[in-house]
């Protein structure tokens, strides 16, 4: 099972809304609604931001959003804050019921 | 509150094993699964295998098949990773992730990780 393909980086200024990609296949992200976010500072374990494609769990501000179009997932975040800045990274339920993430992309607040 | 409390920090000699615990607290352990993640230095995240608890069933990427087990302790409420014929690459920080209910796929609770280091 390949990673799924998330850009290397992304960067917006504070204010601005930033949208990160994620890329699968038509065995992982196009099958299923199970696509999930996480954010992760450095040196921290990973935060769910986002589960099942557009759910946001209890206490992520309603600034972040996810939706899906095909074989690709995307996290949108509006109204950048400095606090916003880490890794973030998708993953996506699999045909062969198991789990792949994306490479990882790194928002920079500039 | 749920709680997610790993085994510490590890060195291992290339070619043996190490097994990693994952000690549960809040929530109710047989009513969800466990993941195992983990993130090599400066790399991304790697989704390594999971089980549920209740029925003691793992299934686990095909990467780490015949490599890795991960068991559970209901009486404990402890989940364990054991990854063998350890490699330099296997240096990493392993996380154990709570997977609620069906929703199995994403983590909402995470441990601390544990470093695991691979040297001669």
């Amino acid at each position: 099972q390949s990673a799924l393909t998330q850009p290397p980086s992304v960067s917006g200024s504070p204010g601005q809304s930033v949208t990160i990609s994620c890329t699968g296949t038509s065995s992982d992200v196009g099958s299923y609604n199970r696509v999930s976010w996480y954010q992760q500072p450095p040196g921290t374990a990973p935060k769910l931001m986002i589960y099942e494609v557009s759910n946001r769990p209890s206490g992520v501000p309603d600034r972040f959003s996810g939706s899906k179009s095909g074989n690709t997932a995307s996290l949108t975040i509006s109204g950048l804050q400095a606090e916003d800045e880490a890794d973030y990274y998708c993953s996506s339920y699999t045909s062969s019921s198991r789990v792949v993430f994306g490479g990882g992309t790194k928002l920079t607040v500039l | 509150q749920v709680q997610l409390v790993q085994s510490g920090a590890e060195v291992k000699k290339p070619g043996s094993s190490v097994k990693v615990s994952c000690k549960a607290s809040g929530g109710t352990f047989s009513s969800y699964t466990i993941s195992w993640v983990r993130q090599a230095p400066g790399q991304g995240l790697e989704w390594m295998g999971r089980i549920i608890p209740i029925l003691g069933i793992a299934n686990y990427a095909q990467k780490f098949q015949g490599r890795v087990t991960i068991t559970a302790d209901k009486s404990t409420s402890t989940a364990y990773m054991e990854l063998s014929s350890l490699r330099s690459e296997d240096t990493a920080v392993y996380y154990c992730a709570r997977g609620n209910g069906s929703g199995w796929f994403y983590f909402d609770y995470w441990g601390q990780g544990t470093l695991v280091t691979v040297s001669s």
